[in-house]
C-alpha cells in the first residue's frame, strides 16, 4: 500500500526566507505528484502537479521536483510571505482512475 | 460562484442520527469523491464515482453511503452517527468537460465540518 508522508509537520518561518517542503512515497509506480495549500474554513487549492515522467514543475515562486526513484519531492517557496501562511498537502496518484493518496500535510507559519 | 459547494459547512449531531452530505459541482466533471480529514491524517478516500451508474468504495467506507443522483450532485450519508466520524469532510470533482479530458486535477469544495457528540 502507498504511504505518503511530509516531514515537518509544522514549520515556522521570518518573512523573506525560503520555505523547503518535504514530502515522502513509498512506491515510485505514480502517476503524478500534487501539490496542494489548504486554508482554514477553505477547500484545497493545487498548486503545481507533476506527471511522473518529470522532474519538476515551476508556477512563479513556487518550485516543485519530482525523483521518482527515490520517492520524493520537494516544494519550494521562495522569498516567503506572510500570506503564504497554510497547510501544505502532497497527493499521490495511485491508478489510471485518478486516486489520490495524501501526506498529512506540513503547516507553515510565515512571521512578519 | 463556487465551482463546488458543500452543505452543510457546520453540523453538530448526536449519536444514531442520521446525517446527509451534499456536494453540488458546476465544473461538467464526471468524476466526484468524497474524503475525510482528521488531524494528522491527511485527507482518505471514502467513495468515489465515475458516473451516476458507477460508485465505487474507497480506503474507509464503512458506516457511509453515497448517492449520485445527477452528474452534478453527489451526497454522503452517515446512517448512524458515531463520535469518531467527527471530522472535516470534502466533496472534490475532476475530469473533462466536452471533448478534453483530464483527470489529473482533483478540485475541492470548501469542506463540511461534522462534529458527532
Amino acid at each position: 500500500k502507498q504511504e505518503v508522508t511530509q516531514i515537518p509537520a509544522a514549520l515556522s518561518v521570518p518573512e523573506g526566507e525560503n520555505l523547503v517542503l518535504n514530502c515522502s512515497f513509498t512506491d515510485s509506480a505514480i502517476y503524478n505528484l500534487q501539490w496542494f495549500r489548504q486554508d482554514p474554513g477553505k477547500g484545497l487549492t493545487s498548486l503545481l502537479l507533476i506527471q511522473s515522467s518529470q522532474r519538476e514543475q515551476t508556477s512563479g515562486r513556487l518550485n516543485a521536483s519530482l525523483d521518482k526513484s527515490s520517492g520524493r519531492s520537494t516544494l519550494y517557496i521562495a522569498a516567503s510571505q506572510p500570506g503564504d501562511s497554510a497547510t501544505y498537502l502532497c497527493a499521490v496518484r495511485t491508478d489510471s482512475w485518478g486516486k489520490l493518496q495524501f501526506g498529512a500535510g506540513t503547516q507553515v507559519v510565515v512571521t512578519p | 460562484d463556487a465551482d463546488v459547494t458543500q452543505t452543510p459547512r457546520n453540523r453538530i449531531t448526536k449519536t444514531g442520527k442520521r446525517i446527509m452530505l451534499e456536494c453540488s459541482q458546476t465544473k461538467g466533471h464526471d468524476r466526484m469523491y468524497w474524503y475525510r480529514q482528521d488531524p494528522g491524517l491527511g485527507l482518505r478516500l471514502i467513495y468515489y464515482s465515475f458516473d451516476v451508474k458507477d460508485i465505487n468504495k474507497g480506503e474507509i467506507s464503512d458506516g457511509y453511503s453515497v448517492s449520485r443522483q445527477a452528474q452534478a450532485k453527489f451526497s454522503l450519508s452517515l446512517e448512524s452517527a458515531i463520535p469518531n466520524q467527527t471530522a472535516l469532510y470534502f466533496c472534490a470533482t475532476s475530469g473533462g468537460t466536452g471533448q478534453r479530458k483530464s483527470t489529473d486535477t482533483q478540485y475541492f469544495g470548501p469542506g463540511t465540518r461534522l462534529t458527532v457528540l
